[in-house]
């Protein structure tokens, strides 16, 4: 079992580029989220799903969308990247019928927009 | 506002004993985590305390008040392995988890 994975690993961008970071869990979770961490800040909420065919706005959406066609993925998109996008993306899932809905984390997307 | 608040950085010696300190205001409450990150990784969860009082669960331990607005996790017999930034969580009023900036913990031998 892989639990969350996601794609890329890291990736250097180009200012005004389209990017798609990919995240993808196999324990049939049903919310997922997208973080961003960046240095000496929280995890900041981008965007969540708690089923499939919904999404929310989290903390810091603009500049990012999300789609949820199934249980299993969960894709990041930045329609034109900014510099100010540069961070660690961490996609998370949860199963919110278990008791303390807790969170469980992919290995992250190393962003850099030049 | 919401707001979660811990030490930025903390030093302790192999096998003593440390507490690190959360304290917080948010709109609603539905429970609090602790979570693990070493350096470059992802977080991996601690510990979820939602009632008043100490957890244990073997070398770690976390403890909650809710009327204070206040959290402590508890490291024992530590280990250079601990070396990592450890951080406090709330769920608010709309189950969505509030992050604190998280405390890097610095063990030496």
């Amino acid at each position: 079992i892989a639990g969350i994975t996601q794609a890329p690993t890291s990736q250097i961008l180009a200012a005004g580029r389209r990017m798609t970071l990919r995240c993808t869990q196999d324990m049939r979770h049903n919310a997922m989220y997208w973080y961003r961490q960046d240095l000496g800040l929280g995890l900041r909420l981008i965007h969540y799903s708690n089923t499939a065919g919904t999404t929310g706005k989290g903390e810091v959406p603009d500049g990012y969308s999300v789609s949820r066609a199934n249980t299993d993925d969960f894709p990041l998109t930045l329609a034109s990247a900014v510099p100010s996008q540069t961070s660690v993306y961490f996609c998370a899932s949860s199963d919110l019928a278990e008791g303390t809905d807790t969170q469980y984390f992919g290995p992250g997307t190393r962003l850099t927009v030049l | 506002g919401q707001n979660i608040d811990q030490p930025t950085e903390m030093t302790a010696t192999e096998g003593a004993i440390v507490q690190i300190n959360c304290t917080y205001q948010t709109s609603g409450f539905n429970g609090l985590f602790w979570y693990q990150q070493h350096a470059g990784e992802a977080p991996t969860f601690l510990s979820y305390n939602v009632l008043d009082g100490l957890e244990e669960k073997g070398r770690f331990s976390s403890f909650l008040s809710r009327s204070k607005g206040y959290s402590y996790l508890l490291l024992k017999e530590l280990q250079m392995k601990d070396s990592a930034s450890y951080l406090c969580a709330v769920m608010d009023s709309n189950y969505q988890l509030i992050w604190g900036a998280g405390t890097k913990l610095i063990i030496k031998p």
